[in-house]
């Protein structure tokens, strides 16, 4: 089955505790990214790939980290979480089209940092 | 810079009534124009996408239509249903990478 898989779901942690949430698809798409999902903001990305070792900034990277050293894995990295970073996460992944193509999204991670 | 702006944030609609979503974008670049539908609790998924040469795009009780010149599109939903209550995405490519940049999101509510 086609999917985006991440983990965890759900996740509580303390301020300044180093964390990764990780994200896969198993559809051999070029491209990847992570959004942040906020109440009245929509969805904002954090970063994305286009390809294996090819990453840049999207419009809220502040905080995060991310690599791409395999096609299939991207995880999103918080080096110092902070409360203001608490929010529901979302990996997504497409094939790469200069002209677009669906995004296909995981199941989301909804973080707490206290 | 890139920006989608979303109207209305929250929609009431009756059942058996139509709903119209609308979307602005910054960029006449801009080339692919999809649509996401958000569960409660569940992820946001493709329901409908146009591309920039095709002015409107139906499937079933869906439509999308845009409009270049004035850089706004929007989704319309024909005899909704309860299974219709969701909040809706729009979304617009920028840039070369096919960057996709999304709007904040319409709630809408099909009341019995």
């Amino acid at each position: 089955e086609a999917q985006v898989t991440q983990n965890p779901r759900y996740l509580i942690t303390v301020t300044g505790k180093k964390l990764t949430v990780t994200c896969s698809q198993n559809m051999n798409h070029e491209y990847m990214s992570w959004y942040r999902q906020d109440p009245g903001l929509g969805l904002r990305q954090i970063y994305y790939s286009m390809n294996v070792e090819v990453t840049d900034k999207g419009d809220v990277p502040e905080g995060y980290k991310v690599s791409r050293k395999e096609k299939r894995n991207f995880p999103l990295i918080l080096e110092s979480p902070s409360p203001n970073q608490t929010s529901l996460y979302f990996c997504a992944s497409s094939r790469w089209d200069s002209s677009g193509a669906e995004a296909f999204f995981g199941q989301g991670t909804r973080l707490t940092v206290v | 810079g890139e920006n989608v702006e979303q109207h209305p944030s929250t929609l009431s609609v009756q059942e058996g009534d139509s709903a119209v979503i609308k979307c602005t974008y910054s960029d006449s670049a801009s080339n692919y124009f999809p649509w996401y539908k958000q569960e409660l609790g569940k992820r946001p998924q493709l329901i409908i996408d146009i591309r920039s040469n095709v002015g409107e795009k139906k499937d079933q009780r869906i439509a999308v239509t845009l409009n270049k010149t004035a850089k706004h599109f929007s989704l319309h939903i024909t005899e909704t249903q309860p299974e219709d209550s969701a909040v809706y995405f729009c979304a617009a490519t920028f840039g070369t990478a096919s960057k996709l940049t999304f709007g904040t999101g319409t709630r809408l509510q099909v009341t019995l």
